[in-house]
């Protein structure tokens, strides 16, 4: 299984500033996912994220407001850009690991955002 | 349009009897079904998968049924602990997408009383 790594944990932030919040995996992954999670919602996919082309944004989510990094296969950054109080949330990275066709995934402890 | 809902109150129960919690969903053609357990402040963590072509899947003290014709899935835990207690979230993977993207229930809230 594999082991995520994401910072900062939580962070206070003024509005139309920026955060970048960065996910660090153990292991080498294709796909590596960006979800949000505000107050008693359920998790929405921002965007998939794969190395060495541009990130796949959801329905909803646009680059200029969450730009993602995916640098190499272990490693992917999300920005979340001038920010308001509607972005507070907690922002959650994630990997899947597929075993004959079936995908499991795995969490970054995420990141509790409140924009102030 | 295309939901998948969990009894959104908490469920409390007595510490040692059976959970169960349950998941609908409308206008989803899943592959598979999965559980995830959410503590406070942390991350999904992975329970149990089970695909659409079976009705149920045991691991330990969980059990997880699914029911294609209801769109509708169980999630049992049997001998509940304190320990039990969190948010437990359903999630599908949509058929004809890539396999790996999920798609979240809101979650229910347990609570187990000692």
């Amino acid at each position: 299984s594999a082991v995520i790594s994401q910072k900062p944990s939580r962070d206070i932030c003024q509005r139309g500033t920026s955060l970048t919040i960065q996910c660090q995996v153990d292991s080498q992954v294709t796909m590596m996912f960006w979800y949000r999670q505000q107050p008693g919602q359920s998790l929405t996919l921002i965007a998939t994220a794969n190395q060495g082309s541009e990130a796949t944004y959801e329905s909803g989510f646009v680059i200029d407001k969450f730009p993602i990094s995916r640098p190499n296969l272990t490693f992917s950054t999300l920005t979340v850009s001038n920010m308001s109080p509607e972005d507070s949330s907690i922002y959650l990275c994630s990997v899947a690991e597929g075993r004959g066709g079936l995908t499991e995934a795995f969490f970054g402890q995420g990141t509790r955002l409140t924009v102030v | 349009s295309q939901k998948i809902e969990q009894n959104s109150e908490a469920l409390n129960i007595q510490e040692g009897k059976t959970a169960t919690l349950t998941c609908n969903y409308t206008n989803y053609s899943p592959a598979y079904l999965q559980w995830y357990r959410q503590d406070p402040g942390r991350g999904p963590v992975f329970l149990l998968l089970i695909r659409e072509n079976e009705k149920e899947k045991r691991k330990e003290r969980l059990k997880v049924t699914f029911d294609t014709t209801l769109k509708q899935s169980l999630f049992h835990i049997t001998a509940s602990q304190p320990a039990d207690s969190a948010t437990y979230l359903c999630a599908l993977a949509r058929k004809n997408t890539g396999f790996q993207k999920l798609v979240f229930g809101t979650g229910t809230r347990l609570l187990v009383s000692p």
